[in-house]
C-alpha cells in the first residue's frame, strides 16, 4: 500500500524557516520523480516543485524560487521542501505527491497535508 | 505559464442529472490534462489523467475528453458522493498550472 506521510508544519514568523518532510512506502521511490503542491484555506490548488528521481532536476513555481529547495534522500525514502525567507502568502496546507505515471504526470498519491501559517 | 481556466465557477445538479465541467487552457497542452476531486477536509483524488484515461478505481460515470485547449469532464449520473470541488491541472509545460475550480452543488 503506498503511503506518503508528512511532518514538520507549523507556525512561523515573516522572514523565519520550515522544513517539510515526507516519508515514502509502498512504491519504488528512488525511480519517481516527487513532488510539492499547496493549497492556502478555502483556496485552489497551486503547484510548488518537483524534483528528479536521483535528484538530479528540480522545478519549481516563480513565486518560491531562490526561497524554497526540494531535495530527496533516497537511502531513507525521504522527500524534504525546505522553506526560507516565508512571506504571509506562503501560508497554506503543504502536500507531497507521487506521479501516477512518473516524471511530472498528475498524483495519484498525497501525503496527509502540513498546514504551514506565516504570521507574527 | 499556462493558465487554465475552470467554468462554470458553480454548478448546481440534482442528484441522477448529468454534469458537465469545462476547462480551458491558454495555450495547447497536448492531452497533459488531468482532473481531481476535492471534497472538505479531503486531499485532492486523481480523476483522470491523460485527458481521458480514468485513475485506479473511478468508476464509468466519470470520463473526460478533449484535447489542445479544451477539456471536459462529464459525471454521467450525479451521485450524493459526486458534490464536491473539481480542478482541472496541466503537466505539459512547467510549471504545471490548476485551474480555479468548480463547485458542483446540489439543486
Amino acid at each position: 500500500e503506498v503511503q506518503l506521510v508528512e511532518s514538520g508544519g507549523g507556525l512561523v514568523q515573516p522572514g523565519g524557516s520550515l522544513r517539510l518532510s515526507c516519508v515514502a512506502s509502498g512504491f519504488t521511490f528512488h525511480n519517481t520523480w516527487m513532488g510539492w503542491v499547496r493549497q492556502s484555506p478555502g483556496r485552489g490548488l497551486e503547484w510548488v516543485a518537483h524534483i528528479k528521481w536521483d535528484g538530479s532536476e528540480e522545478f519549481y513555481v516563480d513565486s518560491v524560487k531562490g526561497r524554497f529547495t526540494i531535495s530527496r534522500d533516497n537511502a531513507k525514502n525521504s522527500l524534504y521542501l525546505q522553506m526560507n525567507t516565508l512571506r504571509a502568502e506562503d501560508t497554506a496546507f503543504y502536500y507531497c505527491g507521487k506521479p501516477v505515471d512518473n516524471y511530472a504526470t498528475p498524483f495519484d498519491y498525497w501525503g496527509q497535508g502540513n498546514l504551514v501559517t506565516v504570521s507574527s | 505559464e499556462t493558465v487554465m481556466t475552470q467554468s462554470p465557477v458553480t454548478l448546481s445538479v440534482s442528484p441522477g442529472e448529468r454534469a458537465t465541467l469545462s476547462c480551458r487552457a491558454s495555450q495547447s497542452v497536448g492531452s497533459s490534462l488531468a482532473w481531481y476531486q476535492q471534497k472538505p477536509g479531503q486531499t485532492p483524488r486523481l480523476l483522470v489523467y491523460r485527458a481521458s484515461t480514468r485513475a485506479t478505481g473511478i468508476p464509468a460515470r466519470f470520463s473526460g475528453s478533449g484535447s489542445g485547449t479544451e477539456f471536459t469532464l462529464t459525471v454521467s449520473s450525479l451521485q450524493s458522493e459526486d458534490f464536491a470541488v473539481y480542478y482541472c491541472q496541466q503537466y505539459d509545460k512547467w510549471p504545471l498550472t490548476f485551474g480555479g475550480g468548480t463547485k458542483v452543488e446540489i439543486k
